[in-house]
């Protein structure tokens, strides 16, 4: 069964304090793993797809990377406007469907 | 780029009412709409995909009946929820994909309250 998992659950930083929120996948046949920014009481806002193994992805102090196991999301010196739910999800080759992780809760603190 | 607007943002009713939420895509010819459903620091769980100008395929456990989905154009797609009881009381958001390589893009979600 396909399945994503993310974590730690909450992840609490000072402000310029970097860090590393993972996301651990299983999935018959990998289409494509998307990492979302969510904020309270919002819908999901796109970050980035990654579709292959070794492939990276950056935006301003965030990076994504993959593996055939699991993607990373890197937070370099994060700000206190950094602070939201970040989603990831994977989306199989078979009936492309998108599942996605419960989420890391990331607080910055000034 | 990629805009999908969701509304209304919050509705509050009475039990047994049945609500509409409309979500449309801005600036994109969204081929296909999700439908997801989020309850407090939980994940989201996908009610329905629907196709324009076909019938939406429903997740399991997703009452078909009680959660109609009508996606007829490529910008617009509804959910109503009839006989809206309590236990519907949920956030509700939609998302849009242009299809292909594209990511879903999604609304800002619909806070519904059954009283």
């Amino acid at each position: 069964e396909d399945q994503v998992t993310q974590s730690p659950e909450a992840l609490r930083l000072q402000e310029g304090e970097s860090s590393s929120l993972n996301c651990s996948y299983t999935v018959s046949g990998l289409r494509g793993l998307f990492w979302y920014r969510q904020d309270p009481g919002k819908g999901p806002e796109f970050l980035f797809t990654l579709y292959s193994a070794g492939e990276e992805k950056e935006k301003e102090r965030l990076k994504a990377t993959l593996t055939k196991k699991e993607s990373f999301l890197h937070i370099t010196a994060p700000k206190p406007e950094d602070s939201a739910t970040y989603l990831c999800a994977v989306e199989n080759t078979g009936g492309f469907k998108t599942i996605f992780g419960a989420g890391t809760r990331l607080f910055v603190k000034a | 780029g990629a805009v999908v607007s969701q509304h209304p943002s919050w509705v509050i009713c009475k039990s047994g009412t049945s609500v509409k939420i409309e979500c449309r895509s801005l600036d994109f010819q969204a081929t296909t709409m999700f439908w997801y459903r989020q309850f407090p620091k939980q994940s989201l769980m996908l009610m329905a995909t629907s196709n324009e100008g076909s019938k939406a395929t429903y997740e399991q456990g997703v009452e078909k009946d009680k959660f109609l989905i009508n996606h007829a154009s490529l910008t617009l797609s509804t959910l109503t929820v009839t006989s809206a009881h309590p236990e519907d009381s949920s956030f509700y958001i939609c998302s849009a994909s242009g299809g292909g390589d594209q990511p879903q893009h999604f609304g800002d979600g619909t806070r519904l309250s059954i009283l």
